[in-house]
């Protein structure tokens, strides 16, 4: 993930909008890369993963897409609901490396 | 699934005092278990890498004198904030996985206030 910053980017929706959260990465070397929700107070949560040899995944209402070109990743939220509130973190894994975390963008959904 | 736990969820202590922080992997062997640290609206940041066994591997800028972890089973390691400050104050988060293939699965966090 980036460096962290102090200040967390914010997307405001409607429910039932689709959200776009989007991540980029530094290490051109990333294979694994995972998407967190955070809930205030609580520990991250996982939602989906992708790995390198894959630029496209489907789960339960969410995707997840990986351009290795330009090291990004962005996962989509359809119809948003107000429980989808939250941080959403991308963290990415190379080889023997830790998990790395980016900097988190909050969703936030109105009713 | 995979559940891990966190203990205490808050605690607040005076400055100066050591506060001990729990996590365990409740249904699972963690050969690996990581400790991360978390500034409020921030990012998680890596702390250190514990191996059941064997030392803790400290990230750069970690004091290790400060921050001691312990792994003793593969189901627990303890991060010991030693003479808290309130600068210490920060979300205290443990990742378990039980192995390199695993996905990590996170506790709830910790909570420090020191005073």
């Amino acid at each position: 993930g980036e460096s962290v910053g102090l200040h967390l980017p914010t997307l405001s929706v409607q429910e039932g909008d689709n959200s776009i959260i989007n991540c980029a990465y530094s290490n051109s070397a990333s294979d694994y890369f995972i998407w967190y929700k955070q809930e205030s107070g609580k520990g991250p949560q996982f939602i989906i993963d992708i790995r390198s040899n894959m630029d496209k995944r489907q789960g339960q209402r969410v995707t997840v897409l990986l351009n290795k070109t330009v090291k990004h990743l962005s996962l989509q939220i359809a119809a948003t609901q107000p429980g989808d509130s939250a941080v959403y973190f991308c963290a990415d894994y190379s080889g023997y490396s830790t998990l790395t975390f980016g900097k988190g963008t909050m969703l936030l959904v109105s009713p | 699934g995979a559940v891990v736990s966190q203990h205490p969820s808050w605690v607040i202590c005076k400055s100066g005092t050591s506060v001990k922080i729990e996590c365990r992997s409740l249904d699972f062997q963690a050969t690996t278990m990581f400790w991360y640290r978390q500034f409020p609206k921030q990012s998680l940041m890596l702390m250190a890498t514990s191996n059941e066994g064997s030392k803790a591997t400290y990230e750069q800028g970690v004091e290790k004198d400060k921050f001691l972890i312990n792994h003793a089973s593969l189901t627990l390691s303890t991060l010991t904030v030693t003479s808290a400050h309130p600068e210490d104050s920060s979300f205290y988060i443990c990742s378990a996985e039980k192995d390199s293939s695993d996905v990590l699965t996170f506790g709830a966090g910790s909570r420090l206030t020191v005073l």
